[in-house]
């Protein structure tokens, strides 16, 4: 069946830092990727979407590319502040009009000032 | 309300008893996903509901786990005779009918602990 391997955390990172969250996939189809952000406190919110290979997903200084060739998803932000700790969830859905997501086991951020 | 709203945010139960959780989507939403957490695990799917329906409920992982949606709004996720491997935390999900774009709108979860 369809699943999500993303690197294990916890991640610890210094403000203005790079990061780099890997996440790969498996699936019988051509899924679409999401990555979803936790916040301490919250609920899971919705981060950064893409539906097709090459796609770019973009938010809030977050990236990730849609690369089909190494079926992966990698989340990246070029300078990371305080406020992005939290636990990022890469997932997939193989389903059209379908919110049945296949999530992997969440990377913990943390970010000292 | 604003989000999506679920009660009790904590509940903890003895091995045996049945137990009942909430789930009040957004308003307008029409469809409601039950997810479980367990520690140090992804959401992992339960029940999809369009409507009153359940449109997918190939998550449950047993006859004792049943989720209803009477009247197409609030949920209820009852849980019979509960074993400690139910300890999670079962998160509630909507989204608008149809725009199947992955977009989910999370509650903060019931947190189920099972002595």
């Amino acid at each position: 069946g369809d699943s999500v391997t993303q690197m294990e955390g916890p991640v610890t990172l210094s403000e203005e830092a790079f990061l780099t969250i890997n996440c790969t996939y498996t699936a019988t189809g051509y899924p679409s990727l999401f990555w979803y952000v936790q916040y301490p406190g919250e609920g899971l919110q919705l981060l950064l979407k893409a539906t097709k290979a090459d796609d770019k997903g973009s938010n809030k200084g977050f990236e990730a590319t849609y690369r089909k060739e190494t079926t992966s998803f990698h989340l990246e932000k070029g300078s990371v502040q305080v406020s992005d700790s939290a636990v990022y969830f890469c997932a997939l859905s193989d389903l059209v009009g379908s919110e049945k997501l296949v999530f992997g086991k969440g990377t913990k951020l943390t970010v000292n000032p | 309300g604003a989000g999506v709203s679920q009660t009790p945010s904590n509940k903890v139960t003895e091995k045996g008893k049945y137990v009942e959780l909430r789930c009040d989507p957004i308003s307008g939403h029409t469809a409601l996903y039950w997810y479980r957490q367990s520690l140090g695990q992804g959401p992992e799917f339960l029940i999809y509901f369009q409507g009153t329906g359940a449109a997918d409920d190939s998550g449950l992982p047993n006859d004792r786990f049943f989720a209803v949606r009477p009247e197409g709004s609030v949920s209820t996720l009852k849980i019979q005779r509960t074993e400690r491997g139910d300890s999670a935390v079962y998160l509630c999900a909507s989204s608008l009918i149809g725009q199947g774009d992955g977009e989910l709108f999370f509650g903060e979860g019931s947190r189920l602990t099972v002595l």
